[in-house]
């Protein structure tokens, strides 16, 4: 069964360190989401991909948050620097179309601690 | 502002019983809801959905009941299996042309044998 993979399962890192994720979606699934779960909160969604492009980041922390898609397939999320606050979940999640009504399929998640 | 409230932290049921979890939402224009799963050290999984259309839908032991004009959702697990153990979120979006889903903060599910 396909699945959403996400690297590395685990990170910790120092304050003020730049870190990264990567995301790989069920093959051809050109949606692809990055969400971040604080403890005792729901997933949060912090940017969605259209193929490359970007549908929505609105709740990105532009100053400090990147993502990209390049060639519309994997994806990756940065943090720099790493504060305290960021640390979470962040999950990834892929869906064949972006409309409402399909699926999303998320990854296991990348847990992140700063410390 | 938390848009989708998910009020109880925790529920425990005794297998075979029937589990009621609960969700409320403040914002009128979401017109599609759903429900997930989530196991510990794994991804959230999609359980079941409803449209603001309908105002029940069933899928085997599952069933989400939608009460529009009180904003409120439910779903129904019956009968309730130790393996039904887990956290379950609600989640909400309106029909922008994309989906953007909202999620509660969820209830973590405890069925004893």
């Amino acid at each position: 069964e396909a699945e959403v993979a996400q690297s590395p399962r685990y990170k910790i890192t120092e304050k003020s360190q730049a870190v990264a994720f990567w995301c790989d979606p069920i093959s051809g699934h050109a949606t692809l989401y990055w969400y971040r779960q604080i403890l005792g909160q729901g997933p949060e969604l912090l940017v969605q991909f259209q193929d490359e492009s970007v549908v929505d980041d609105s709740q990105l922390p532009k100053d400090r948050f990147s993502a990209e898609r390049l060639k519309g397939v994997d994806s990756t999320l940065k943090i720099q620097p790493a504060e305290l606050g960021d640390s979470a979940m962040y999950l990834c999640a892929s869906s064949s179309d972006l409309r409402v009504g399909y699926e999303q399929y998320f990854g296991p998640g990348t847990r992140l601690t700063v410390t | 502002d938390q848009q989708v409230k998910q009020n109880s932290p925790s529920l425990s049921v005794q297998e075979g019983r029937i589990s009621i979890l609960n969700c409320d939402y403040t914002n009128s224009m979401f017109d599609y809801f759903l429900w997930y799963k989530k196991y510990p050290a794994e991804g959230p999984t999609f359980l079941i959905s409803i449209s603001s259309i309908k105002d029940k839908n069933e899928d085997g032991r599952f069933t989400v009941f939608l009460n529009k004009s009180a904003k409120h959702l439910s779903l129904h697990i019956v009968p309730s299996q130790p393996g039904d153990s887990a956290v379950y979120f609600c989640a909400a979006s309106q029909n922008t042309g994309f989906q953007k889903l909202v999620f509660g903060t969820g209830t973590r599910l405890l069925v004893s044998p």
